[in-house]
């Protein structure tokens, strides 16, 4: 079945430290991949997305890069600030069934 | 326009009491996901609802939780006899669906069973 797994944490880096946070799929058909952020006390937020194969999503200094040939969207920031610590969950929805399937998250935490 | 409103935020009840959770999605959004949080573990995904119909419950246990999404009005999740193990988020989310898209969550409605 469709599934996502995605680094555990949780993650601890210093201001202005590189990110990454791994993830990999599995899928019938050709998904979309999506990057959601909790911020604490808070609902997901959608963090960016991309939809076909080579596609970038980006936003807020964030990144991901949809890798068909590793099935991956690992999710990247050259310099993290205090205020991305929050949980971050990586995501798929494929076009049969309207469903999504979620990550466990994985929490970050920036020390000034 | 209004995101995806879930009330209350937060509720408290006794063991075997009901607990309704309330979920309202965006305006022109006819597809509805509820999805339960607990401390420290990831998102579970519980049910998938269109207006009058559940497609997908796999994620519900099979006693207490019922859910539905009338023609008019919220989506609700209801949790009956409440256990301490019921205490978690829940996540309601909304979808177009005109084409393959996002989901966009509410606040979540947090549920302590003393």
């Amino acid at each position: 079945g469709d599934s996502v797994t995605q680094m555990e944490g949780p993650v601890t880096l210093s201001e202005e430290a590189f990110l990454t946070i791994n993830c990999t799929y599995t899928a019938t058909g050709y998904p979309s991949l999506f990057w959601y952020v909790q911020y604490p006390g808070e609902g997901l937020q959608l963090l960016l997305k991309a939809t076909k194969a080579d596609d970038k999503g980006s936003n807020k200094g964030f990144e991901a890069t949809y890798r068909k040939e590793t099935t991956s969207f690992h999710l990247e920031k050259g310099s993290v600030q205090v205020s991305d610590s929050a949980v971050y969950f990586c995501a798929l929805t494929t076009n049969t069934g309207n469903q999504f399937y979620f990550g466990t998250g994985t929490s970050l935490t920036v020390i000034p | 326009n209004a995101g995806v409103m879930q009330n209350p935020r937060h509720l408290v009840r006794r063991r075997g009491q009901e607990a309704r959770l309330r979920c309202s999605p965006m305006k022109g959004h006819s597809h509805v996901y509820w999805y339960r949080q607990l401390p420290e573990e990831g998102l579970k995904f519980m049910v998938y609802l269109q207006k009058e119909n559940i497609i997908d419950e796999s994620g519900m246990p099979k006693e207490r939780f019922s859910a539905e999404f009338p023609k008019e009005g919220p989506s609700i999740l209801r949790i009956q006899q409440v256990v301490r193990g019921d205490s978690a988020a829940y996540f309601c989310a909304s979808s177009a669906f005109a084409e393959v898209g996002e989901l966009f969550f509410g606040e979540g409605s947090r549920l302590t069973v003393l």
